[in-house]
């Protein structure tokens, strides 16, 4: 089983603040996924990375895939309380199992 | 709205009751996914199906059963639920293995087996 740890497991900040998640794993994966999940509802894709150093932005989202295809990091700037919410990783192994293994979830709280 | 439905939202069963999780996609996906999530634990495969007729085991199999006589339907079973079976179960499609697009979720059936 490919694991995927995620850190922090909480956060909570003031609304402003900018804040950074990470995503490891001792194994490579064909790309890495973000998504975010809120309340009674399900995990909704934020992102895709596949290649090893990729930056992506959306918006204030910044994501990035390590070099060695082993980790990611998720960077919020100038957080709002609307960015309350589960975020989870996630990836797709290179080996022949494609199926996606997720990490445990950073759940964030964004205060007014 | 096109997307994943799962039906129910809610149930709450005995122990030793059987069940069924309907999970419908009007995407045309050939993947489809059942997880259960838990509390620390994130998400968890069960089963999977990679087209009509195919089923394949994930992560967490045991005391669950599938099937997908219908591209667009994927069905989980319950046979004998225990209270370890508790959660929130969550259905996904994806075109492809989702490598590129990622996967569509349903909004969930939370379980309570009491």
């Amino acid at each position: 089983t490919q694991l995927l740890e995620q850190s922090p497991q909480f956060l909570s900040i003031q609304e402003g603040e900018n804040l950074t998640v990470y995503c490891n794993s001792s194994s490579v994966f064909s790309s890495l996924q973000w998504y975010r999940q809120e309340p009674g509802e399900g995990p909704v894709l934020l992102v895709t990375v596949v290649t090893g150093g990729e930056v992506k932005k959306l918006k204030r989202l910044t994501f990035q895939f390590g070099d060695a295809r082993k980790d990611s990091s998720l960077h919020i700037t100038a957080a709002q309380p609307g960015d309350t919410g589960l975020y989870l990783c996630a990836g797709i192994s290179s080996g022949s199992a494609r199926q996606l293994t997720f990490g445990s979830g950073t759940q964030l709280t964004v205060l007014p | 709205n096109a997307g994943v439905t799962q039906t129910p939202k809610f149930r709450v069963l005995k122990t030793g009751q059987s069940m069924t999780l309907l999970c419908a996609q009007d995407m045309n996906h050939e993947y489809m996914y059942w997880y259960r999530q838990d509390p620390g634990m994130g998400l968890r495969l069960i089963h999977y199906s990679v087209g009509e007729g195919t089923t394949a085991k994930g992560e967490v199999p045991d005391g669950y059963n599938v099937s997908r006589l219908k591209k667009q339907n994927f069905l989980l079973g319950l046979e004998s639920a225990a209270p370890s079976q508790t959660s929130v179960y969550f259905c996904a499609s994806s075109y492809g293995d989702g490598r590129l697009y990622g996967y569509t979720f349903g909004s969930g059936t939370r379980l309570t087996v009491v």
